[in-house]
C-alpha cells in the first residue's frame, strides 16, 4: 500500500497570503495524483487530478505541482473559502489511499 | 446533473452486517465506475471498494474480506455490504463516481456501530 504524508498538520495564514501545501508518497505514483478540498459537515471535493489538471470549476489560484513521490498544491492568494481541510490522494496503485490531511486555518 | 445519494441504518450492532445503498441520478451507472469511501469521525479518508462499469469489482485488502459491492442497474443504485462490524467501523460513508479520483460525491450517511 502506498502511504501519503502530508505535511503541514496544520497552517496558520491571513487572506491574501500564499499557501503550500506538501504531500509525499512512500513510492513513486507518477502523475496519478489528487487533492481535495474538505468543509466541515460537507463531502470532499475534487480540486486537482492527474497532479496538476483543476477540476472544473476550480480557480486559477490553486495550482498542483509534481511527480514521482513529491507533490505540492499551491494557493496564490488565499480567500476566505480557502480556509478548510486538504486531503491528497494516489491511484498509481491499488488500494487507492489519501493523506491524513493539511487543516488550512485563519490566523 | 449527477446526483448520488446514501441511505441505510444509522445504528449497526456490532458483529451484524451494515448495508448501506448509493441512488445515482443524471447518469447512467453503467457507463462509470462507484465507489465507497467511509471517514471515521475526526480522521481522514479510507477508499473502500469499487465497482466498473462491467461489474468487476477492486476493494481494499485490508478490509477485502468483509466488505461486497454489488451494482442493480434496473435501479440505478449500487450497494456496499460489511460484515462483522466493530465499534472500528463507525463513520460516515460516501460513495463517489469515478475510477481513479472521484469527481462527484454524495452527501455522506453516518453509520455508528453500538449495541
Amino acid at each position: 500500500e502506498t502511504v501519503l504524508t502530508q505535511s503541514p498538520g496544520t497552517l496558520s495564514l491571513s487572506p491574501g497570503e500564499r499557501a503550500t501545501l506538501s504531500c509525499r508518497a512512500s513510492q513513486s505514483v507518477s502523475s496519478s495524483f489528487a487533492w481535495y478540498q474538505q468543509k466541515p459537515g460537507q463531502a470532499p471535493r475534487l480540486l486537482i487530478y492527474a497532479a496538476s489538471d483543476r477540476a472544473t470549476g476550480i480557480p486559477d489560484r490553486l495550482t498542483g505541482s509534481g511527480s514521482g513521490t513529491d507533490f505540492t498544491l499551491t494557493i496564490s492568494r488565499m480567500e476566505p473559502e480557502d480556509f478548510a481541510v486538504y486531503y491528497c490522494q494516489q491511484y498509481g496503485s491499488s488500494p487507492y489511499t489519501f493523506g491524513q490531511g493539511t487543516k488550512l486555518e485563519i490566523k | 446533473q449527477v446526483q448520488v445519494q446514501e441511505s441505510g441504518p444509522g445504528l449497526v450492532k456490532p458483529s451484524e452486517t451494515l448495508s448501506l445503498t448509493c441512488t445515482v441520478s443524471g447518469a447512467s451507472i453503467s457507463s462509470y465506475y462507484w465507489n465507497w469511501i467511509r471517514q471515521p469521525p475526526g480522521k481522514g479518508l479510507e477508499w473502500l471498494a469499487y465497482i466498473s462499469n462491467s461489474g468487476s469489482a477492486n476493494y481494499n485488502p485490508s478490509l477485502k474480506s468483509r466488505v461486497t459491492i454489488s451494482v442493480d442497474t434496473s435501479k440505478n443504485q449500487f450497494s456496499l455490504k460489511l460484515t462483522s462490524v466493530t465499534a472500528a467501523d463507525t463513520a460516515m460513508y460516501y460513495c463517489a463516481r469515478g475510477s481513479h479520483f472521484f469527481g462527484y460525491w454524495g452527501r455522506g450517511t453516518l453509520v455508528t456501530v453500538s449495541s
